[in-house]
């Protein structure tokens, strides 16, 4: 079974809006980490927003939300009021366990490439 | 700081050929990971490392092998290449966290291909 599910393969948004890319995840472990990542056209990763297991609130950082339903196990990434820069693939990961154990490794879903239109 | 640094940027190399990719980290974390990015996919880890000495197998560690001789080197060797390791390679790293949170910081990737 897939770890990372990432079901838009693409998705289109007009300037200014706010957009909304799905990560659902599957894991056992009771303690584990989400990740999301950007990846430009020049193909470098950028770190953008984590959500432990156990944090009570969602996650946020500037224009990105994470939307965490644990019960249903998604975790959802909100980029509002969408730019021009924002068109990129977006990765979704996840980290299962502890550092000590899993050495923080990540699954990877397979992406979702967002297009912004001004 | 230079951060995550990759050698080299661009590679074409012939079936059956070897070749080490570098990678340097000059912030002083712990743990390195190897990725490897498929056309249209996501990235899959290769092997990774938790500290200077020690390396472990990802989910794709076939026909690689790895070394950390320092903690801030990570050493990706092919053997033998194969055309199907045409691929993008990335090298991460990260600070050792006890709860898993840390943050991984990527390479700018080495763009591999095998003829």
């Amino acid at each position: 079974a897939q770890k990372i599910t990432q079901t838009q393969p693409g998705m289109f948004v007009q300037e200014k809006e706010a957009v909304t890319l799905d990560c659902t995840y599957d894991t056992s472990d009771p303690s584990y980490g989400l990740f999301w990542y950007k990846q430009p056209s020049s193909g470098e990763m950028i770190f953008l927003i984590y959500q432990g297991s156990y944090d009570q609130q969602n996650a946020t950082e500037g224009r990105y939300s994470l939307n965490f339903q644990k019960a249903r196990k998604s975790a959802n990434l909100v980029i509002s009021a969408s730019q021009l820069g924002d068109s990129a693939m977006y990765f979704c990961a996840m980290r299962e366990g502890s550092g000590e154990t899993s050495g923080s490794r990540l699954t990877f879903g397979e992406g979702t490439q967002l297009t912004v239109n001004p | 700081n230079a951060g995550v640094t990759q050698t080299p940027k661009f590679r074409v190399l012939k079936t059956g050929q070897s070749m080490t990719l570098l990678c340097a980290q000059d912030m002083n974390h712990e743990y390195m990971y190897w990725y490897r990015q498929d056309p249209g996919m996501g990235l899959r880890l290769i092997h990774y490392s938790v500290g200077e000495g020690t390396t472990a197998k990802g989910e794709v560690p076939d026909g690689y092998n790895v070394s950390r001789l320092k903690k801030q080197n990570f050493l990706l060797g092919l053997e033998s290449a194969a055309p199907s390791q045409t691929s993008v390679y990335f090298c991460a790293s990260s600070y050792a966290s006890p709860a898993g949170g840390s943050t991984q910081y990527f390479g700018p990737g080495t763009r591999l291909t095998v003829l």
